[in-house]
């Protein structure tokens, strides 16, 4: 079972706004910086951003991240078909000393 | 633009050992970073298996540690993953990633089914 938790499911229609939530520990979220991944349907993940709210070259700036205590927020704006996908929030466990993925949520646009 | 490709067998029987290899192009990992394997059951999430470092140093999932060997191979420019006494629970997409405090190159992940 994962230590980060993130809501199973979140939805929306084109062009509005959706956030993700990843809730983890002191020892998780609260410690760590957070990364995310985006995984479209049939395809292996790609990071999407790093250090809380960094994002590789190449995602567009309508991903965002942000950090407070032991939880941490993706959001998507001016969602678009394309966005589909599952999005895991990930960091380091200093208790455990393992890398932990969040449950994952799974993005709809309707 | 690093690139990474599993391979290896895509069934393998109850209580044997998985084993699977990850070649790097385009970046000696000779030079540096972590190399992780990570994996995805069949409609599940994903789950991290373990890392390596260019100098062979391992840190495991300690929910795996038991069963879990990672090897680097820096003349092929290879490292691999070993897991043994599998069960079906074992089934999944394996993937391999480049890792420095987060994954940020992966391979197109390859399923092994444990089935006899």
């Amino acid at each position: 079972q994962s230590v980060l938790t993130q809501p199973p499911s979140v939805s929306a229609a084109p062009g509005q706004k959706v956030t993700i939530s990843c809730s983890g520990s002191s020892s998780t979220v609260g410690k760590n910086y957070v990364s995310w991944y985006q995984q479209l349907p049939g395809t292996a993940p790609k990071l999407l951003l790093y250090e809380n709210n960094k994002r590789p070259s190449g995602i567009p700036d309508r991903f965002s991240g942000s950090k407070s205590g032991t939880s941490a927020t993706l959001g998507i704006t001016g969602l678009q078909t394309g966005d589909e996908a599952d999005y895991y929030c990930g960091t380091w466990d200093s208790s455990l000393s393992a890398y932990v993925f969040g449950t994952g949520t799974k993005v709809t646009v309707l | 633009q690093v690139q990474l490709h599993e391979s290896g067998p895509g069934l393998v029987k109850p209580s044997e050992t998985l084993s699977l290899t990850c070649t790097v192009s385009n970046y000696s990992i000779s030079s540096g970073y972590y190399w992780g394997w990570i994996r995805q059951p069949p409609g599940k999430g994903l789950e991290w298996i373990g890392s390596i470092s260019y100098s062979g140093s391992t840190f495991y999932n300690p929910s795996l540690k038991s069963r879990v060997t990672i090897s680097i191979d820096t003349s092929k420019n290879q490292f691999s993953l070993k897991l043994s006494s599998v069960t079906a629970a074992d089934t999944a997409v394996y993937y391999c990633a480049r890792y420095l405090g987060l994954f940020g190159s992966w391979g197109q992940g390859t399923l092994v089914t444990v089935s006899s």
